[in-house]
C-alpha cells in the first residue's frame, strides 16, 4: 500500500524556517517524480515544487511565489522528499501536501504568524 | 507560467444529473514527447485531493466510468454523469507539460 505522511508543520514566525519531511513507504521511492503542493486556508490548490528522479538528474522546479525561498530535496536510501522553507511570509500560511502525482499525502499545516 | 482557466466556478447538479467542467489553457499542453499532462482532481470537504483522470483522458484506479475526461491541446473537459453525493466537492485540473505546473481555481459541485 502507498503511504505518505507529512511532518514538521506547526506555528513559524514571519522571516523564520522550518522543515518539511514526507516520509513514504509501499513504493519504489527512487523510481518517482515527488511534489509538494499547498493549499491556503479557504483558496484553491497552489503547486510548490517539484523533484525528479536520480534517471533524471533530481532536477528541482518551483512556483514562481516560492522560488528562492523553498528548497525540495530528497533521500532515497529513507524514502524521504523535505521542503526547506526559508524566509518564511504569512501567505506561506496553509495545508501543506506531499504527492506522487497519483497518491497524497494527509497534509500538515504551517502557519505563519509572530 | 500557464493559466488554466475553470468553468464554471461553481456547479448545481441533482443526483444523477450530469456535469460538465471546462479547463481552458493559455498554451497547449501537448508535450514535446507528444504527450498531453493535464490531470483531473477532486478534493472532498476535509480530505486530501484524489486522482479522477490523467492525462486527458485515463481513469485511475478504482474511479468510477461516470467520470470521464476529453480534449486537446488547450480545451479540456471533465464529465461526470450520474452523479452520487460522493461526488460532491472541488474538482481541479492541473498541467504538467511546463514548468511551473500550475492548476486551474477549482469547480465546487454541489447539490441541488
Amino acid at each position: 500500500e502507498v503511504k505518505l505522511e507529512e511532518s514538521g508543520g506547526g506555528l513559524v514566525q514571519p522571516g523564520m524556517s522550518v522543515k518539511l519531511s514526507c516520509t513514504t513507504s509501499g513504493f519504489t521511492f527512487s523510481d518517482y517524480w515527488m511534489e509538494w503542493v499547498r493549499q491556503a486556508p479557504g483558496k484553491g490548490l497552489e503547486w510548490v515544487a517539484e523533484i525528479r528522479n536520480k534517471a533524471n538528474n533530481y532536477a528541482t522546479y518551483y512556483g514562481k511565489s516560492v522560488k528562492g525561498r523553498f528548497t525540495i530535496s530528497r533521500d532515497d536510501s529513507k524514502s524521504i522528499v523535505y521542503l526547506q522553507m526559508n524566509s518564511i511570509r504569512s501567505e506561506d500560511t496553509g495545508i501543506y501536501y506531499c504527492t506522487r502525482g497519483d497518491y497524497w499525502g494527509q497534509g500538515v499545516m504551517v502557519t505563519v504568524s509572530s | 507560467d500557464v493559466v488554466l482557466t475553470q468553468t464554471p466556478v461553481s456547479l448545481l447538479i441533482s443526483l444523477g444529473g450530469q456535469a460538465s467542467i471546462s479547463c481552458r489553457s493559455s498554451q497547449s499542453l501537448v508535450h514535446s514527447n507528444g504527450n498531453t499532462y493535464l490531470h483531473w482532481y477532486l478534493q472532498k470537504p476535509g480530505q486530501s485531493p484524489q486522482l479522477l483522470i490523467y492525462q486527458v483522458s485515463n481513469r485511475f484506479s478504482g474511479i468510477p466510468d461516470r467520470f470521464s475526461g476529453s480534449g486537446s491541446g488547450t480545451d479540456f473537459t471533465l464529465k461526470i454523469s450520474r452523479v452520487e453525493p460522493e461526488d460532491l466537492g472541488v474538482y481541479y485540473c492541473l498541467q504538467r507539460t511546463h514548468n511551473p505546473y500550475t492548476f486551474g481555481a477549482g469547480t465546487k459541485l454541489e447539490l441541488k
